[in-house]
């Protein structure tokens, strides 16, 4: 495996669900981001880590919840999700966001997440 | 406050023509990187073209290049000699320090773009 992966690439969940995304980077990069993309609006950052610290919270409601064991890994743990919820989510990773002027983010392929 | 700012929604090419994508930025910070990423129907987000606020010159990489004007904040990207492959969604981005010092990229609302034979 090479880049950045994620499973599942899609996922139906009823509200009372609960379940998680996973993320994985083969890259050898010492941060990593979860972010949501919905219909019509900018990606929006969720969270960051940095060398399997969170560094960002973007005010994400508590249904929402990271882990990020080691720094080839991310979770996105959900629970209690909301219609409004549904979105792609996309992890990304970079080597170093401190003092590194080209820290380039490599995106894994998402996971389309569809909450009835 | 918007800081990137994409203005068009949809742009349509021939194949084999050039075409730019106009992106707009806002920031106060004297040291700022620009990024293009392409998003193609299946989701995934493809990195393009890194430019450095300090870079005297226009980034290239291949078919794409970056105009890249300071005093305007702009940074527009061109793709040269279209292909039907480069019809998908076109992201700017700029990477921003946050209150932790570390960075992360805040991303403009996108292009579609749609190459036709």
């Amino acid at each position: 495996e090479t880049g950045v992966t994620q499973t599942p690439r899609h996922l139906v969940m009823g509200m009372t669900n609960k379940k998680s995304l996973k993320c994985e980077q083969h890259l050898g990069h010492n941060a990593m981001y979860w972010y949501k993309q919905s219909a019509k609006k900018p990606l929006e950052l969720m969270f960051v880590y940095n060398f399997k610290e969170q560094t960002e919270n973007n005010s994400v409601p508590s249904r929402f919840s990271p882990e990020c064991p080691n720094s080839s890994h991310l979770f996105l743990h959900l629970h209690t999700l909301q219609p409004e919820d549904s979105a792609l989510y996309l992890c990304a990773s970079s080597q170093d966001t401190a003092g590194v002027e080209a820290d380039t983010q490599y995106f894994g392929p998402g996971t389309r997440l569809t909450v009835l | 406050a918007q800081k990137i700012t994409q203005t068009q929604p949809g742009m349509f090419v021939q194949e084999k023509e050039a075409v730019t994508l106009d992106c707009t930025y806002d920031t106060s910070d004297p040291s700022y990187g620009l990024f293009w990423y392409k998003q193609p129907s299946s989701g995934e987000m493809i990195f393009l073209i890194y430019q450095g606020s300090y870079d005297q010159q226009n980034a290239t990489e291949g078919r794409y290049s970056l105009n890249f004007q300071k005093a305007r904040k702009s940074a527009n990207l061109v793709i040269s000699a279209s292909q039907l492959g480069d019809s998908a969604m076109y992201f700017c981005a700029m990477r921003e320090f946050m209150n932790s010092g570390y960075s992360t990229l805040t991303f403009g609302k996108g292009t579609m773009l749609l190459v036709s034979p």
